[in-house]
């Protein structure tokens, strides 16, 4: 399977931990995408990467977040002491360029407890 | 401000008949325009993308429709079948530098056998 692959798919977790989900983007491509998708909602945009710069953070994305893109390969979403509302579905998406599909993966779903 | 939305919530059809989901968008300074399918558990699936220099777009099955007097996208599908039965978004990415894409709510495609 080349397509964008997420680990864990579900993580259960209590308020005030810290979590970190992975992103294997489709291997050619050099732009990688966090978004957040809650219950009957469309996803929602929290940051983007081309290769290893982080060049755009949504106001969505608390100083509780952080992502990191080390090598410009594989991507980490690390949220700190989370809260209630971190509860979602967080989707990471690659593409090869401007204006080209963004590809998600399955997500991770997050609860907290 | 930009949002993009969805006239229906919910659209049912019989297997063989053709689809049309319609999406709004509110702002006038995107250029890139993009339609997913999302199944129950997985992330959204791409499906097919048109430009703003485009007014028309085909691929298997599938036409999008992009009406920028109005600002209105439309995905047909012709012949649905059961396995079409999912959650349909549109998303549109703004002019200028920002590479987020902004979902509406979605489309709950039904197929009736």
């Amino acid at each position: 399977d080349t397509g964008v692959s997420q680990n864990p798919r579900h993580k259960i977790t209590k308020r005030g931990q810290n979590v970190t989900f992975r992103c294997d983007p489709i291997s050619e491509h050099n732009r990688l995408y966090w978004y957040r998708q809650t219950l009957g909602q469309g996803p929602e945009f929290l940051t983007y990467f081309q290769n290893e710069a982080q060049l755009e953070k949504s106001r969505l994305l608390s100083d509780r977040f952080s992502a990191e893109r080390p090598k410009g390969s594989f991507s980490t979403l690390e949220i700190q002491r989370t809260e209630q509302g971190d509860s979602a579905m967080y989707l990471c998406a690659s593409s090869s360029g401007h204006n080209q599909p963004q590809h998600f993966g399955d997500g991770t779903r997050l609860s907290i407890l | 401000g930009e949002s993009v939305g969805l006239h229906l919530p919910t659209l049912s059809v019989q297997e063989g008949d053709n689809s049309i989901i319609n999406c709004a968008y509110s702002n006038s300074a995107s250029d890139y325009f993009i339609w997913y399918k999302q199944e129950s558990g997985k992330g959204p699936q791409f499906i097919i993308d048109i430009r703003s220099n485009m007014d028309k777009r085909q691929g298997q099955r599938v036409t999008v429709l992009l009406n920028k007097t109005v600002k209105h996208l439309s995905l047909q599908i012709a012949a649905t079948q059961p396995g079409d039965s999912a959650v349909y978004f549109c998303a549109e990415k703004t002019q200028g530098g920002s590479e987020k894409l902004v979902f509406g709510k979605g489309t709950k495609l039904t197929v009736n056998p």
